[in-house]
């Protein structure tokens, strides 16, 4: 089986231009989340989604950041524009409904914004 | 709210000897689950063990350990005979399953094994 598959791995932008970030969940995982990962700390939840209804987005700058998930699968992250502060790594990850089974998370993107 | 602390940012080990990492924790729910979680320098995320607030046992898988004390909240990871390549951050994290959270992480610590 497959795991999370997020692409690009890398990407380097300069301030105020766009990005996006692309995440296949597991199959059958109804639940996926975003999360941003400052250096030197942990994973922040970003924004949850239930099938294709984001949940949860309380911590998501809804100024320059989007995303959606489409059919309730595939979702995109995108920022626009970016700014410095946004260099972090962008994680996805996805879990069955019954969480106890906990999250399972893609390689990630790290973004580097100059 | 959750709330996930790891109070030591970096440790060493010498190769083959065990090391405890410590994960403490805050919640008002009385069921939930403990995770910890691995992170090489490539980026992702390694489920490595976890602990049910209802589980009598001690979860272990492998190498890892996790010593659960539920009066303390604490949930300490412990790696036996470490090797190089369990050099990575890792991650203590929580998910209380009465509210809606999402998991919870704590900062990470270090680890860094020494030949």
């Amino acid at each position: 089986e497959a795991g999370v598959v997020q692409s690009p791995r890398y990407k380097i932008i300069e301030k105020k231009q766009p990005v996006a970030f692309w995440c296949n969940p597991i199959s059958g995982h109804n639940t996926l989340y975003w999360y941003r990962q400052n250096l030197g700390q942990g994973p922040e939840l970003l924004i949850r989604y239930e099938n294709e209804e984001a949940v949860d987005d309380s911590q998501l700058p809804k100024d320059r950041f989007s995303a959606e998930r489409l059919k309730g699968v595939d979702s995109t992250l995108k920022i626009q524009p970016a700014e410095l502060g946004d260099s972090a790594v962008y994680l996805c990850a996805s879990s069955l409904r019954d969480r106890a089974y906990g999250y399972t998370f893609g390689s990630g993107t790290r973004l580097t914004v100059v | 709210a959750q709330k996930i602390t790891q109070t030591q940012p970096g440790m060493f080990v010498q190769e083959k000897e065990a090391v405890t990492l410590d994960c403490t924790y805050d919640t008002s729910d009385p069921s939930y689950g403990l995770f910890w979680y691995k992170q090489p320098s490539s980026g992702e995320m390694i489920f490595l063990i976890y602990q049910g607030s209802y589980d009598q046992q001690n979860a272990t898988e492998g190498r890892y350990s996790l010593n659960f004390q539920k009066a303390r909240k604490s949930a300490n990871l412990v790696i036996s005979a470490s090797q190089l390549g369990d050099s990575a951050m890792y991650f203590c994290a929580m998910l209380a399953f009465g509210g809606n959270t999402p998991l919870v992480f704590g900062k990470g610590t270090r680890l860094s094994v020494i030949a």
